[in-house]
C-alpha cells in the first residue's frame, strides 16, 4: 500500500510566524504536488516539483522536493490569515499508472 | 474559477434514495475524477474517467456508479443513500489520463437524512 505522510495534522499558529509542512513516503514520486482548500471549496493546485532537490517559491511559500523525490516540504515565511486552510500534497507513481496518491491534509489556522 | 462546474452545489435527501451529481470538465480536459471529502477528512479517490473510458478505480461503493458522456460531461449516480454517505464530493479534470495538476470543482454538498 502506497502511502503519504503529513505533519503535523494540524497548526494553528500567530500571524507572522513560520512554519513548514511536511510530506513523506517510501515512495518514489515521477512528481509530487501542493493545493490548499479553503473551507467548503475545493483543492487549489499551488505548484508542481518535479525534479529531485527542486526548489520552487510562491510568494512566501517555498515549497521543495527531496533530493530522493520520496518528500516534500512547504515553508511558509510570515504567515498571514489568509494562508488559512488544509494542505494537501498528493504524488504520482509510475508504478500505479501514474495515479495521484494523496496526503491526509494538514490544517493550517493563522491567527491575527 | 477552475474552470471546473459542479450541479447541485447543495443537495439535501433522505436515506435510500438515488441522487445524481453532474460535472463539466474545463475546456480540453478528458479526464475527469471524482472524489469524496467528509468532514475534516482528506480527499478519497472514487474513480477517473479518461476520453468515455473508465481508466482507475479507488475506494468507492458498490452503491455507486459513474460514466463519462460523449461530450466529457460526467455524472456520480449515488443509491440506497446512507447517513455516512453525507459529504463533499468533487470533480476534478485534467488534460492527460495520468493525474497530474487536477483542477477541481466547486464541489456538491450532500447532505443524507
Amino acid at each position: 500500500t502506497q502511502l503519504l505522510e503529513q505533519s503535523p495534522q494540524f497548526l494553528s499558529i500567530q500571524e507572522g510566524e513560520n512554519l513548514t509542512v511536511y510530506c513523506n513516503s517510501s515512495s518514489v514520486f515521477s512528481s509530487l504536488q501542493w493545493y490548499r482548500q479553503e473551507p467548503g471549496e475545493g483543492p487549489v493546485l499551488l505548484v508542481t516539483v518535479v525534479t529531485g532537490g527542486e526548489v520552487k517559491k510562491l510568494k512566501r511559500l517555498t515549497f521543495q522536493f527531496g533530493d530522493a523525490r520520496k518528500d516534500s516540504s512547504l515553508h511558509i515565511t510570515a504567515a498571514q490569515p489568509g494562508d488559512t486552510g488544509l494542505y494537501l500534497c498528493a504524488g504520482a507513481v509510475s508504478g500505479s499508472n501514474y495515479q495521484l496518491i494523496w496526503g491526509a491534509g494538514t490544517k493550517l489556522i493563522i491567527k491575527p | 474559477d477552475s474552470g471546473v462546474t459542479q450541479t447541485p452545489k447543495h443537495l439535501i435527501t433522505a436515506t435510500g434514495q438515488r441522487v445524481t451529481l453532474r460535472c463539466s470538465p474545463r475546456s480540453g480536459d478528458l479526464s475527469v475524477y471524482w472524489y469524496q471529502q467528509s468532514l475534516d477528512q482528506g480527499l478519497q479517490f472514487l474513480i477517473q474517467y479518461y476520453n468515455g473510458e473508465e481508466r482507475a478505480k479507488g475506494n468507492i461503493l458498490e452503491r455507486f456508479s459513474a460514466q463519462q458522456f460523449p461530450d466529457l460531461h460526467s455524472e456520480l449516480n449515488l443509491s440506497s443513500l446512507e447517513l455516512g454517505d453525507s459529504a463533499l464530493y468533487f470533480c476534478a479534470s485534467s488534460v492527460y489520463p495520468q493525474g497530474n495538476e487536477q483542477f477541481f470543482g466547486p464541489g456538491t454538498r450532500l447532505t443524507v437524512l
